[in-house]
């Protein structure tokens, strides 16, 4: 089945680069997305990509994958201490008629003013 | 547009009560998942619906466990004989079609005591 990891913490300066690292073993095509989850709360989508893209960029976030060691990144520029949260990949095979996610189990980021 | 909601946002129970949970989606999206997340983890599947129709059930649902969408529209997660392992955040999310992005929404924590 499915696996999704990451690692469990990342702490950055204010105004830093953060880089959140994640791998997954679907070996079929697939859509990998990022949310964001801050205390108490839902998770909110940060951005998506295809596995026939190699990367997106949306303003301060860059998705980078590597398909072929199933390995995807999320940059975010100019970190601020409002990005510190939990943030977590997930991957859906896009031939199955499911489509429910399969989540890592999340990387804190903690932004240091 | 104002997102998924969820009630109750936090929900406290005795073992052995049963408790049952709403999630209104956003708009005119037939499709809609619910998962649950146990603290530091990421989100696991539990069932989704296309419009009324509960497709899948994932082994996480035991037979306490029973979920409707009565008319394609709200869904609600019973859970029945409450157990202290069924404390977790309980997240729907919706989506517009098989191969639309979910949105979450603010989950419902439950405490069983």
């Amino acid at each position: 089945g499915e696996d999704v990891e990451q690692s469990l913490f990342l702490s950055v300066r204010e105004g830093d680069s953060s880089v959140i690292n994640c791998t997954y073993t679907d070996s079929s095509s697939t859509y990998l997305y990022w949310y964001k989850q801050e205390p108490g709360a839902g998770l909110q989508l940060l951005t998506y990509i295809f596995s026939n893209m190699d990367m997106k960029q949306d303003q301060r976030l860059t998705v980078l994958l590597n398909k072929k060691d199933k390995h995807l990144s999320l940059r975010i520029a100019d970190t601020q201490t409002g990005d510190s949260a939990i943030y977590f990949c997930a991957e859906t095979p896009e031939d199955t008629g499911r489509r429910a996610l399969t989540f890592g189990s999340g990387t804190r980021l903690q932004v240091q003013p | 547009d104002t997102g998924v909601s969820q009630n109750p946002r936090h929900k406290i129970t005795k073992r052995g009560q049963n408790v049952t949970f709403r999630c209104d989606p956003i708009s005119e999206h037939n499709r809609l998942y619910w998962y649950r997340q146990t603290l530091g983890q990421g989100p696991e599947f539990l069932t989704y619906f296309q419009n009324e129709a509960q497709l899948e059930k994932s082994r996480l649902l035991s037979d306490r466990f029973s979920a409707e969408r009565p008319k394609g529209s709200f869904s609600t997660l019973e859970i029945q004989r409450t157990e202290q392992g069924d404390s977790a955040m309980y997240l729907c999310a919706s989506s517009v079609d098989l191969r639309g992005t979910q949105y979450f929404g603010p989950g419902t924590r439950l405490l069983v005591l």
